[in-house]
């Protein structure tokens, strides 16, 4: 089946620090990509969707300076949490949609951690 | 707006045990409704998607079913390693999935 694979899976750093995680989808060219946060107990909230060589779209609430996505090419999408604080402290998950009827595949998530 | 509600919350089976579990939702045009399992601590693994009702589509011991307001992933004969939490979503415009807060399911011996 469809593999995304996403990096790193763990982060952990200090306040102020700008984090940077990559999703990648091995075995087929994604159209668009999804970034999502995820809560304990919560479900999955979708924070932007990026499509190829465009600027990404922030769902409500986002703050797009501090997550800053880029979409380089039809297999990668990077999220840049800028100036990290504890409040950012979450599980960040990444999907991506190739075409047609396909669904979003996942990466496994990265916890992030803001001392 | 669209919505999404599973129940229950938690539910826990001993092995063998079958049950189902809900996805009950309210759209203005279904484009798809679909059903993930997610593992502590991993992303959500693709396991259905449903276009219409009356459609089931079934893989190993798991069947899903839709009607006009609710899914059911019905769970046969379950085993321990089917323990997960199962995640209902809707697919909206731009391909956007509007997800369930989930069923955490736990199977015992």
């Amino acid at each position: 089946g469809a593999v995304v694979s996403q990096h790193p899976s763990r982060v952990i750093c200090k306040s102020g620090t700008s984090v940077k995680i990559e999703c990648r989808s091995l075995d087929f060219q994604a159209t668009t990509m999804f970034w999502y946060r995820q809560f304990p107990k919560q479900s999955l909230m979708l924070m932007a969707t990026s499509n190829e060589g465009s600027k990404a779209t922030y769902e409500q609430g986002v703050e797009k300076d501090k997550f800053l996505i880029n979409h380089a090419s039809l297999t990668l999408s990077t999220l840049t949490v800028a100036s990290a604080h504890p409040e950012d402290s979450s599980f960040y998950i990444c999907s991506a949609w190739g075409q047609g009827d396909q669904p979003q595949h996942f990466g496994d998530g990265t916890r992030l951690s803001i001392l | 707006e669209d919505q999404v509600t599973q129940s229950p919350e938690a539910l826990r089976l001993q092995e063998g045990e079958s049950s189902s579990l809900n996805c009950s939702y309210t759209v203005s045009g279904l484009r798809g409704l679909f059903w993930y399992r997610q593992d502590p601590g991993k992303g959500p693994e693709f396991l259905f998607t449903l276009y219409s009702a009356g459609e089931e589509k079934e893989k190993e011991r798991l069947k899903a079913t839709l009607t006009k307001k609710e899914s059911f992933l019905h769970i046969t004969a379950p085993k321990p390693e089917d323990s997960a939490t199962y995640l209902c979503a809707l697919a909206g415009g731009g391909n956007k999935l509007t997800f369930g807060t989930g069923t955490q399911l736990k199977v015992e011996l």
